[in-house]
């Protein structure tokens, strides 16, 4: 049980496209998503906390008219990077808190943008 | 917020056991330590939660002494698929919308790396 997939798993898009990931619990509702994004060699850093239903709350330094979060149902959470620009370039992962739960958190496999 | 320290690397040989240290001076009485796994080019994997003493599941023991200022990460008799980066995380969820909980924060991690 708790599985949180990710679609796509690597994507590469042109400077200034938009790309949409996609986070899904499977096997659990989870009220609260978070995105992550990890550099090479570097530990995940925390972007956003989505929240069903309501709108995402962003980490200082973290774009939201950049980093689009809609949290639309209680298994589905998506980013959508827009503009993408080389520098966007990273792994990006997220998580899901389960429901009714102090500290339980699953990870999805990540998604790998290359901005070329 | 309790930081963590964890070191930076460790090497090992198959078929020994690795003990793996956090230090978090900080930790709050309702916070938990929890341990990822993670692989590269994959999100973090869940391997044992805890809240003090020991806590032992089918792939790794979690000590942590009474003061619970530290805790350690034990794993037996590692094979080379155990070479990962291993995370510490101290805290808890602090509601629904919250993410000032310490659960969310990433330090560093510790690079395993076991040789034949």
């Amino acid at each position: 049980g708790a599985v949180v997939s990710q679609h796509p798993s690597r994507v590469i898009c042109k400077s200034g496209t938009s790309v949409k990931i996609e986070c899904r619990s499977l096997d659990f509702q989870a009220t609260t998503m978070f995105w992550y994004r990890q550099f090479p060699k570097q530990s995940l850093m925390l972007m956003a906390t989505s929240n069903e239903g309501s709108k995402a709350t962003y980490e200082q330094g973290v774009e939201k008219d950049k980093f689009l979060i809609n949290h639309a149902s209680l298994t589905l959470s998506t980013l959508t990077v827009t503009s993408a620009h080389p520098e966007d370039s990273s792994f990006y992962i997220c998580s899901a808190r389960k429901a009714g739960s102090s500290y339980e958190q699953y990870f999805g496999p990540g998604t790998r943008l290359t901005v070329t | 917020l309790a930081k963590t320290t964890q070191p930076i690397s460790m090497d090992s040989y198959e078929g020994q056991e690795v003990n793996i240290t956090c230090s978090h001076n900080n930790i709050a009485t309702n916070d938990y330590i929890t341990w990822y796994q993670q692989f590269p080019s994959q999100g973090p994997r869940f391997i044992i939660q805890g809240y003090k003493t020991k806590v032992t599941n089918e792939v790794a023991s979690l000590f942590i002494p009474a003061d619970r200022k530290s805790s350690t990460l034990s794993l037996p008799r590692v094979s080379l698929s155990d070479t990962a980066v291993y995370y510490c995380l101290v805290g808890v969820f602090l509601g629904v919308g919250n993410n000032a909980g310490n659960m969310l924060t990433f330090g560093g991690g510790t690079r395993l790396m076991v040789k034949p």
